[in-house]
């Protein structure tokens, strides 16, 4: 069975520091990676989501980069903001039809 | 504006009552997914369904019942049978069936017990 771990789950920068979340998993065998940011009491908003025939994507400060053989993906956060703080969640879809598996995310805190 | 909706923001069930949860979507998309969070835990898939009038269960489907009747409604039914209902609840859709495309979440029910 696929599963997903974030370490460390939570963690704090100052602001203007990158940002390296972490996510691995335990069978290289996905279709895709997203990247999730979920703000306290809400629902999970898309950020990036890779497919297993890409290495990275990227959208303004996000990149995101996914490598199979190692169970591995990390999204960078450039220049972080105190707007960035949030929980960060990954999830590996393991299915054709498109079941995800979610690690239970990393919460950030960016200081001003 | 396009998006998910769900209702109620808040919810509390009282013992032996079943409980429904409200997930609209005015995006035509194909799949629809519920899931459930609960403290320090990642998501865990309860049902899902790719096309009306068809759906699945997930991996935690137990105590739970869903419909699809119209292609934008997926209201998921929290039975008595489910003794730990305390939760976050998300609904999420997807424009297509096979995954490929990310999935869009709701802003969530946050059901208690009275």
């Amino acid at each position: 069975k696929q599963e997903v771990t974030q370490i460390p789950a939570a963690l704090s920068v100052p602001e203007g520091e990158n940002l390296v979340l972490n996510c691995s998993f335990t069978d290289s065998a996905i279709y895709n990676l997203q990247w999730f940011r979920q703000d306290p009491g809400k629902g999970l908003t898309s950020l990036l989501l890779i497919q297993s025939s890409q290495r990275e994507q990227t959208s303004g400060r996000l990149n995101a980069s996914l490598d199979k053989s190692s169970g591995r993906s990390t999204l960078y956060i450039a220049a972080s903001q105190p707007g960035d703080s949030a929980t960060y969640l990954c999830a590996a879809r393991t299915d054709s039809w498109g079941k995800l598996q979610f690690g239970a995310g990393t919460q950030v805190v960016v200081t001003p | 504006d396009g998006g998910i909706t769900q209702s109620p923001k808040y919810l509390f069930r009282k013992e032996g009552q079943n409980v429904t949860l409200s997930c609209e979507q005015n995006l035509n998309h194909d799949a629809m997914y519920w899931y459930r969070q609960d403290p320090g835990q990642g998501l865990r898939l309860i049902y899902y369904s790719q096309i009306v009038n068809d759906f699945q269960k997930g991996d935690i489907a137990e105590g739970y019942s869903v419909s699809r009747e119209k292609k934008e409604s997926f209201p998921l039914t929290v039975t008595s049978a489910q003794k730990n209902p305390t939760a976050f609840y998300l609904c999420a859709s997807s424009i297509d069936r096979t995954g490929r495309q990310p999935q869009h979440f709701g802003d969530g029910t946050r059901l208690s017990i009275l």
